[in-house]
């Protein structure tokens, strides 16, 4: 069974500076997706960024960029230039590349509490 | 404006009363999910679906249940059987195509008295 693992229960940054929170993960499979999720006060979850396992760039979106190390099993988020809307908690997330069916489903690490310093 | 709606935001329930949170969605997404939060673990999975009439239990389906009539509704019973039901819950969905996305809705916080 897949597991994703994320070390670091709460991380602080000063705004304008740089964060990086980290996400490993386990599985024998060679094909899959990872997400982060941001989920603000709200409690609403929204993806922040994806990468697809089969593609060796890492992606970035905006202030967000990602470092995929697949050999190592290793899915960080970079933040860059921190924002005070940047406080959250974040889930790093695995899902299958199956077709249908519970592969389907997202697996969520136990998220890592980011608070910005004005 | 395409998204997913839960209500209530709220809700409270009594020991042995059975309650029904609502998951709606106006994407045309093919697949809802059901997922419980409890602070200091990640999401897990209740129950989803993939086409109407059709859903499967996820790892932690026990005292749930869930009905899916219409493609746009994925309505989730929490029964009087959920030993410990006080949690977060939230409804996601996602077009079936293999590269797709699951979006989340705002979820509900269920709180047993």
């Amino acid at each position: 069974a897949q597991t994703v693992t994320q070390s670091q229960p709460e991380m602080s940054v000063q705004e304008a500076e740089t964060v990086t929170l980290s996400c490993t993960y386990d599985t024998s499979e060679s094909d899959y997706y990872l997400f982060w999720y941001k989920q603000p006060p709200s409690r609403q979850m929204i993806l922040v960024i994806r990468q697809e396992a089969y593609k060796q760039q890492n992606a970035t979106e905006n202030r967000f960029s990602v470092n995929f190390q697949k050999a190592a099993k290793s899915f960080s988020l970079k933040i860059s230039d921190s924002q005070l809307g940047d406080a959250a908690m974040y889930f790093c997330a695995y899902r299958s590349a199956g077709y249908g069916g519970a592969t389907n489903k997202l697996i969520f690490g136990t998220g890592t509490l980011l608070a910005v310093q004005p | 404006d395409g998204g997913i709606t839960q209500s209530p935001k709220y809700l409270f329930r009594k020991e042995g009363q059975n309650v029904t949170l609502s998951c709606e969605q106006n994407l045309n997404h093919d697949a809802m999910y059901w997922y419980r939060q409890d602070p200091g673990q990640g999401l897990r999975l209740i129950y989803y679906s993939q086409i109407v009439n059709d859903f499967q239990k996820g790892d932690i389906a026990e005292g749930y249940s869930v009905s899916r009539e219409k493609k746009e509704s994925f309505p989730l019973t929490v029964t009087s059987a959920q030993k410990n039901p006080t949690a977060f819950y939230l409804c996601a969905s996602r077009k079936q195509a293999r590269t797709d996305t699951q979006y989340f809705g705002p979820g509900t916080r269920l709180t047993v008295l």
